[in-house]
């Protein structure tokens, strides 16, 4: 079935260690999209890629960085994750131009914890 | 983008049906309605979207009134598995891959057997 995948579904990293999440694709759909959802709250967007360009949210931390090496993976790198970083992070796709209406698929999400 | 309001949360017995109502004063003529459903530890998935009046689908009714400035998403008799957090969105169809959709609080459906 296609679907999107993320790995690892939980990681713990220690405070100021570095941290990448990663996020891969069957759809081959042409946007990815990662998100910030912390504990009862809605999911915020970060950043998303539209093929190979890049568009960052305008309150988006310098801590939070992202690659999309091919169509299929995506990545999130927390350069030095604080406490307040711990939170899900949800990857989701959508294709673009399909005439389909914004329909974004998410991946189950990585839970981040900060020791 | 325009904002919505909804109720932060609701009960239901099992077997009822389930309306959820959203405000959305400022939509524009281009906006498009869509909801997700968020189940606990998982990522949010597409229910449904309209326009306008009514649209239906295998999960889910969107009643669309002609003012458009509300939308009322109708859950027929739900179970216990239709816990979940439930958003409203509205926004553009977007052609460009440059206009995000954009979460707010949503609506947690709490169903009680």
């Amino acid at each position: 079935d296609a679907m999107v995948i993320q790995n690892p579904r939980y990681q713990v990293t220690q405070f100021g260690k570095p941290v990448t999440l990663s996020c891969s694709q069957t759809l081959n759909h042409n946007v990815m999209y990662w998100y910030q959802q912390k504990s009862s709250q809605a999911p915020k967007l970060l950043f998303h890629y539209y093929d190979k360009d890049f568009n960052n949210e305008a309150d988006t931390p310098d801590n939070f960085q992202s690659r999309r090496p091919n169509t299929s993976f995506c990545f999130l790198d927390i350069r030095s994750p604080g406490l307040g970083d711990a939170a899900m992070y949800l990857c989701a796709t959508s294709r673009v131009g399909s005439g389909a209406y914004n329909e974004q698929f998410f991946g189950p999400g990585t839970r981040l914890t900060v020791l | 983008l325009a904002k919505t309001t909804q109720p932060i949360s609701m009960d239901s017995y099992e077997g009822q049906e389930v309306n959820i109502t959203c405000s959305h004063n400022n939509i524009a003529t281009n906006d498009y309605i869509t909801w997700y459903q968020q189940f606990p530890s998982q990522g949010p998935r597409f229910i449904i979207q309209g326009y306008k009046t009514k649209v239906t689908n295998e999960v889910a009714s969107l009643f669309i009134p002609a003012d458009r400035k509300s939308s009322t998403l109708s859950l027929p008799r739900v179970s216990l598995s239709d816990t979940a957090v439930y958003y409203c969105l509205v926004g553009e169809v977007d052609y460009s891959g440059n206009t995000p959709l954009v979460f707010g609080k949503g609506t947690r459906l709490s169903v009680i057997a």
